[in-house]
């Protein structure tokens, strides 16, 4: 079964400085998939990048990028240039590409709450 | 293209009554899945479907029913609501397992 890890409940950032929010897991597939949720106050979950187990290259989005470490089991999300629209509640989630058709779930951590400081 | 449409956005249920929880997709998903979040515990997995007819439980299946009839509908059942289904419930679909699961806004449901 896999498994999600979001060590830092909270976390808080100065508008236009840096921060990175961990995620460990843990699977048994060697195929599957990783993302980061954000849910601002709206409670809307909004994908905000998507990494690909098999890719080396670590994913990017804008100002949203990730550290993959496979072997480590690391899939950290780094938000440079902070803006006050990304005060949320962002999660991680792990998805197992299995041959057994059905399985196909999601697994989420607890999640980690962003404040932006003015 | 609406996306995922999920109704009621909020609920308050006493406790025993039972109610349908609504959830349309119009992107042709196979997967649809409902989730439950909880504070300091994530989303939860209550039931996922990877075609019409086909259903299965998740991780927190106890005390709800789905069916799925079409590709587009997923509807979650309560039967008997209690206490401890106060949660906010999401649902969700995907085109596959490597593709991102879209959610609906979601419900916040009370048991009183």
């Amino acid at each position: 079964a896999q498994t999600v890890t979001q060590s830092q409940p909270e976390m808080s950032v100065q508008e236009a400085e840096t921060v990175t929010l961990s995620c460990t897991y843990d699977t048994s597939e060697s195929d599957y998939y990783l993302f980061w949720y954000k849910q601002p106050p709206s409670r809307q979950m909004i994908l905000v990048i998507r990494q690909e187990a098999y890719k080396q290259q670590n994913a990017t989005e804008n100002r949203f990028s990730v550290n993959f470490q496979k072997a480590a089991k690391s899939f950290s999300l780094k938000i440079s240039d902070s803006q006050l629209g990304d005060a949320a509640m962002y999660f991680c989630a792990s998805r197992e590409l299995q041959s057994n058709f059905g399985n196909e779930k999601l697994t989420f951590g607890t999640g980690t709450r962003l404040t932006i400081i003015p | 293209n609406a996306g995922v449409t999920q109704t009621p956005k909020f609920q308050v249920l006493k406790t025993g009554q039972s109610m349908t929880l609504q959830c349309a997709q119009d992107m042709n998903h196979e997967y649809m899945s409902w989730y439950r979040q909880d504070p300091g515990m994530g989303l939860r997995l209550i039931h996922y479907s990877v075609g019409a007819g086909i259903t299965d439980q998740g991780e927190v299946p106890n005390g709800y029913n789905v069916s799925r009839s079409t590709t587009e509908d997923f509807p979650l059942r309560l039967l008997s609501a209690a206490p401890s289904q106060t949660s906010v419930y999401f649902c969700a679909s995907s085109h596959g397992t490597a593709f991102e699961a879209f959610f609906g806004q979601g419900t916040r449901l009370t048991v009183v």
